[in-house]
């Protein structure tokens, strides 16, 4: 059963600051990779999606790299702003069966100004 | 993007009732959606997985009978949580994917309160 996990649980950084996600899972025999935004209460914003070819995906100050080898994604944010502050999911759909995305527990940021 | 809406966004109901959760794919039609549950700061587990015209497929621990799942068309699927208990207080998110999509698409989550 794919397992997967993000380092660290909550990290506060003050703004400016670049920053490193975490993810990492347990079955490499996957399909894709994608990392959230979820603000408190509210539904899930799609940051980046890598296929399982890929090795990095950037989205403005957002860069997400894959080494599906070993297992493991990192998110990279650069030049921190408050409004980063949210929770971020990593996610990965699985090459066989249902196919679902499973969810790695997810990292807690605040920036701080 | 796919636009994927849940209704209510919002429901409160008391202990024993039930509630349904409406998801809808506005703009593609979602042969898959599946269902998640999170928990107060805790992740997304998924519930079950349905494909339209077919039985939901659901996930070790979740009760069938207390989760009602129909995907009755290609752009709509309903979660009804029967006899619902506090212990069912949460916040599901539906997700929907087309036939040909690389992407999961997610509502924007239902939070039910039972008291």
């Amino acid at each position: 059963k794919q397992e997967v996990t993000q380092i660290p649980a909550a990290l506060s950084v003050p703004e400016g600051e670049n920053l490193v996600l975490n993810c990492s899972f347990t079955d490499s025999a996957i399909y894709n990779l994608q990392w959230f935004r979820q603000d408190p209460g509210k539904g899930l914003t799609s940051l980046l999606l890598i296929q399982s070819s890929q090795r990095e995906q950037t989205s403005g100050r957002l860069n997400a790299s894959l080494d599906k080898s070993s297992g493991r994604s990192t998110l990279y944010i650069a030049a921190s702003q408050p409004g980063d502050s949210a929770t971020y999911l990593c996610a990965v759909r699985p090459g066989t069966g249902r196919r679902a995305l499973t969810f790695g527990s997810g990292t807690r940021l605040q920036v701080q100004p | 993007g796919a636009v994927v809406s849940q209704h209510p966004s919002r429901v409160i109901c008391k202990s024993g009732t039930s509630v349904k959760i409406e998801c809808r794919s506005l703009d593609f039609q979602a042969t898959t959606m599946f269902w998640y549950r999170q928990f107060p700061k805790q992740s997304l587990m998924l519930m079950a997985t349905s494909n339209e015209g077919s039985k939901a497929t659901y996930e070790q621990g979740v009760e069938k009978d207390k989760f009602l799942i129909n995907h009755a068309s290609l752009t709509l699927s309903t979660l009804t949580v029967t006899s619902a208990h506090p212990e069912d207080s949460s916040f599901y998110i539906c997700s929907a994917r087309s036939l040909d999509s690389y992407e999961q698409y997610f509502g924007p989550g239902t939070r039910l309160t039972v008291t």
